[in-house]
């Protein structure tokens, strides 16, 4: 069985670029959440979907990130303008119950 | 990597010793809690979970303890072994209340031969 992958591995961009990055979750599982290691920092959670809906947000930082999870399967969360500070690991997780399975991340550089 | 800038607290260990990785939870009503394993360019890998209603969990050469009442989580890894150098981080989650899951600050286990 396929685990949680995420694309793309790696990502640098200037700042005020746009990014957008994917994760496809275990087939089959219904919760879907991304997180964030932002560097000297612990990992933090972003938001969490059931299916296409969002359960969650209370982690996202501000309005210039954007996830959807169109159809209940891949998601997408969007940095729309990158800042410097934005610069870290994107992980995604899912999950049917409790335990989460995490993909390999992106690492995001803003420069 | 992705730890630069980030001060870790080191466990040192012989190979074939064994380990104990240390974590103090913060949130009192947290009824679950997961041990992950990071390598170096990889994603948190789960380990062991445990819930609130347990104080202890055996698995292959794990073992996770957990004391509710200093709020304080462990992981015991029986015979190290080098493959298991890597970052440990703790995770706690109040299932009923949002599946979010508070990490800690992480442990890097290195094992010499």
């Amino acid at each position: 069985e396929a685990g949680v992958t995420q694309f793309p591995s790696h990502s640098v961009i200037e700042k005020g670029q746009t990014v957008t990055l994917r994760c496809d979750p275990i087939s089959g599982h219904d919760n879907l959440y991304w997180y964030r290691r932002v560097m000297g920092k612990e990992i933090k959670f972003l938001l969490h979907f059931v299916k296409e809906s969002k359960q969650d947000e209370s982690g996202m930082p501000n309005n210039r990130f954007l996830a959807e999870r169109t159809g209940g399967t891949y998601s997408t969360l969007k940095v729309q303008p990158a800042e410097l500070e934005d610069s870290g690991v994107y992980f995604c997780a899912s999950s049917q119950l409790e335990t989460q399975y995490f993909g390999p991340g992106t690492r995001l550089l803003v420069l | 990597g992705e730890s630069v800038g980030l001060h870790l607290p080191t466990l040192s260990v012989q190979e074939g010793d064994n380990s104990i990785i240390n974590c103090a939870y913060s949130n009192s009503a947290s009824d679950y809690f997961i041990w992950y394993k990071q390598e170096s360019g990889k994603g948190p890998q789960f380990i062991i979970d445990i819930r609130s209603n347990m104080d202890k969990r055996q698995g292959q050469r794990v073992t996770v303890l957990l004391n509710k009442t200093v709020k304080h989580l462990s992981l015991q890894i029986a015979a190290t072994q080098p493959g298991d150098s890597a970052v440990y981080f703790c995770a706690e989650n109040q299932y009923n209340a949002g599946n979010m899951l508070t990490f800690g600050g992480g442990t890097r286990l290195m094992v010499k031969p």
